[in-house]
């Protein structure tokens, strides 16, 4: 158990529809990241958040948006979903904001656009 | 651009060691980190490379040389739990603002 949380674990959605990840880090990290992960693509960065301002940005569509709040959780909004949009998103966190910090993985939302 | 290449699949035995390679081409070089990840789950942290050599860690080492753009981990005395995904990824700068690229990732198949 990495100490990082996601909800919900399944989403199973139609296309054209939007949904809320949500992701606590562990307690006491600051930075918060996005990633999704399909079967063709491997894992992909999305965005980072630290100490609620954003510090880095992917391969982020413009129909998906993130934020962390000031008590340090993090929703990623993705929005007009498309088919290829199913994937696995991770959320994970590290205690500073360099990349170079080992990051900790949650287990995942599992996203089926139907 | 950005690229990192790793093969795609690797078979071993239990008991045996295997090399996993890691090539990278990327703007700059800041860190390399390996991680395992099996299927269905997060992917878990092992190994984190700024300087040339080996890094050993149990029955896990890495290996980084910065001038031929290369890693590989090292997994010894192989275990069937060692069956998973294994990444790659680079940090090519040291920039606040820049991100780490991953690989595709090698899955191992560990044969009893």
């Amino acid at each position: 158990d990495s100490g990082v949380t996601q909800t919900p674990k399944h989403l199973i959605t139609a296309t054209g529809q939007r949904v809320t990840l949500r992701c606590s880090p562990r307690s006491g990290d600051l930075s918060v990241y996005w990633y999704q992960q399909s079967l063709d693509q491997g894992l992909q960065f999305l965005i980072q958040y630290y100490n609620g301002e954003e510090r880095a940005k992917g391969n982020i569509l413009e129909r998906f948006s993130a934020q962390q709040f000031p008590d340090l959780h993090s929703e990623l909004n993705l929005s007009s979903l498309e088919l290829g949009d199913s994937a696995l998103y991770f959320c994970a966190s590290s205690v500073g904001e360099a990349g170079y910090n080992e990051q900790f993985f949650g287990p995942g939302t599992r996203l089926t656009v139907l | 651009g950005q690229n990192i290449d790793q093969p795609t699949e690797m078979t071993a035995t239990e008991g045996a060691i295997v090399q996993i390679n890691c090539t990278y081409q990327t703007s700059g070089f800041n860190g390399l980190f390996w991680y395992q990840q099996h299927a269905g789950e997060a992917p878990t942290f092992l190994s984190y490379n700024v300087l040339d050599g080996l890094e050993e860690k149990g029955r896990f080492s890495s290996f980084l040389s910065r001038s031929k753009g290369y890693s590989y981990l090292l997994l010894k005395e192989l275990q069937m739990k060692d069956s998973a995904s294994y990444l790659c990824a680079v940090r090519p700068t040291q920039n606040r603002d820049d991100k780490i690229i991953f690989g595709k990732g090698t899955r191992l198949h560990i044969l009893p």
